[in-house]
């Protein structure tokens, strides 16, 4: 079936170094596209979102980038903290569906 | 401005027995989905409530069902419960009729675990 993956489970950064969190997806139906953080013993946070009719969108440190032709979607951290660590979750879905989420990639950041 | 909260936190219970869990959306949300999200995995989608009615659903068994009360809040039961159920429940509040595409707010969960 159509599933939300990511390509790698973890990634390990330095403190103050950019991250790059990579998403695919595979159903060309969908049109908005959700970031979540989870922290240990909490629920996935919102982090940003973006529809398919941007390619790009920016928020606080973080920005989306969306590249439909090859159904992409990746997350930037810029100056990544410690307080960043957690796992990540890409997520989709088109109007009227349920939203589906990836495994995730646990992100560590070293001091 | 109060998040999503859910009770219990933890809960645990015994194979066959019944479980309730219970969910407040977000303050001006009416609308309620449930997830479950196995350990080390991504939530997957149990079913949503709008309206006080379910309106779309996930590959879950009938032993999953659910209830939304006029105030949004909602409740999911599980029946005969099997050693597969642990995980942690989340449930989600949104605003808007289905098809309006919004962030989902998450609550902390509860940890169901089934001995």
């Amino acid at each position: 079936g159509e599933s939300v993956g990511l390509h790698l489970p973890t990634l390990s950064v330095q403190e103050g170094d950019n991250s790059i969190i990579n998403c695919a997806y595979s159903n060309s139906a969908s049109d908005y596209f959700i970031w979540y953080k989870q922290e240990s013993g909490k629920g996935p946070q919102f982090i940003i979102d973006i529809r398919s009719n941007m390619d790009k969108r920016q928020g606080q440190r973080v920005t989306v980038l969306l590249n439909k032709t090859v159904k992409h979607l990746s997350l930037q951290i810029a100056a990544t903290q410690p307080g960043d660590s957690a796992v990540y979750f890409c997520a989709e879905n088109q109007a009227g569906t349920a939203l589906i989420f990836g495994k995730g990639t646990t992100l560590s950041v070293s001091s | 401005d109060a998040g999503v909260t859910q009770s219990p936190t933890h809960l645990i219970k015994t194979r066959g027995q019944q479980v309730t869990l219970r969910c407040s959306p977000k303050s001006g949300h009416d609308t309620v989905s449930w997830y479950q999200q196995a350990l080390g995995q991504g939530p997957q989608f149990i079913f949503q409530y709008y309206e006080e009615e379910e309106r779309q659903r996930g590959n879950f068994p009938d032993r999953f069902s659910g209830h939304q009360f006029p105030n949004y809040s909602s409740e999911l039961n599980v029946n005969a419960l099997l050693l597969g159920d642990s995980a942690l429940y989340l449930c989600a509040s949104s605003y808007g009729a289905e098809g309006r595409n919004s962030p989902l707010h998450f609550g902390n969960g509860t940890r169901l675990t089934v001995t």
